[in-house]
């Protein structure tokens, strides 16, 4: 089965860094691009960027770029989302999923991690 | 591409079809297999329910039907179920690695 499991959740302070995990199993880890979203509370579905573990190119949203860090781990098939300075503004449901191949559709889903981030 | 607009709410009795739109799709020749849909319950991960704009994977119900007419894509429930209730978020591929969601519709099943 394929699937790709979260790290849990986090709870940290405006200024902190924070790296938070998504696991990939029952497939070639390389061979798929993996992305991230971000929900905010009550809000809706946010494209943030997506990593091609193979050759470790990674593209960003233009929301995005220059916010966090996109990057994956082939020897453990684990992808990677970091903040160097969190703020309150990045709290929020940040989702793993990955890309089918040569296809624009987006399955599995990870099953979520969330971030706050509080004083 | 631009950003995708979807009604913020649907509401439907139990054994009733409703119909979520989603504008702002190209309408290009082939943009039809960049459509996706996903369904999300409370506190749950997204779930993949339609992609290439008509195709249902496999597990997901056939009362999920998608449709892409111009710059529209659908999404059809039929025999609304009140485990259907969830928040409905259409999808498209826009290019270079970079994929838009719209803003999502409430599903009430009365």
């Amino acid at each position: 089965e394929v699937q790709l499991v979260q790290s849990g959740a986090e709870v940290k302070k405006p200024g902190e860094s924070l790296r938070i995990s998504c696991e990939a199993s029952g497939y070639t880890f390389t061979s798929y691009w993996i992305g991230w979203v971000r929900q905010m509370p009550g809000k809706g579905l946010e494209w943030m960027g997506v990593i091609f573990p193979s050759d470790s190119d990674t593209r960003y949203s233009p929301s995005f770029q220059g916010q966090v860090t996109i990057s994956a781990d082939k020897s453990n098939s684990t992808a990677f989302l970091h903040w160097n300075s969190l703020k309150a503004s990045d709290s929020a449901m940040y989702y793993c999923v990955r890309r089918g191949v040569g296809t624009a559709w987006l399955h599995p889903w990870g099953q979520g991690t969330l971030v706050t981030v509080s004083s | 591409q631009s950003a995708l607009t979807q009604p913020a709410s649907v509401s439907g009795s139990p054994g009733q079809s409703i119909t979520i739109s989603c504008t702002g799709i190209s309408s290009d020749d082939g943009s039809y297999k960049l459509v996706s849909w996903y369904q999300q319950h409370p506190g749950k991960a997204p779930k993949l329910m339609i992609s290439e704009a008509s195709q249902r994977p496999s597990g997901v119900s056939n009362r999920f039907s998608g449709s892409k007419s111009g710059n529209t894509a659908s999404l059809t429930i039929s025999g609304l179920q009140a485990e259907d209730e969830a928040d409905y978020y259409c999808c498209s591929y826009a290019g270079s690695m970079f994929w838009v969601f719209g803003g999502g519709t409430r599903l009430t099943v009365l």
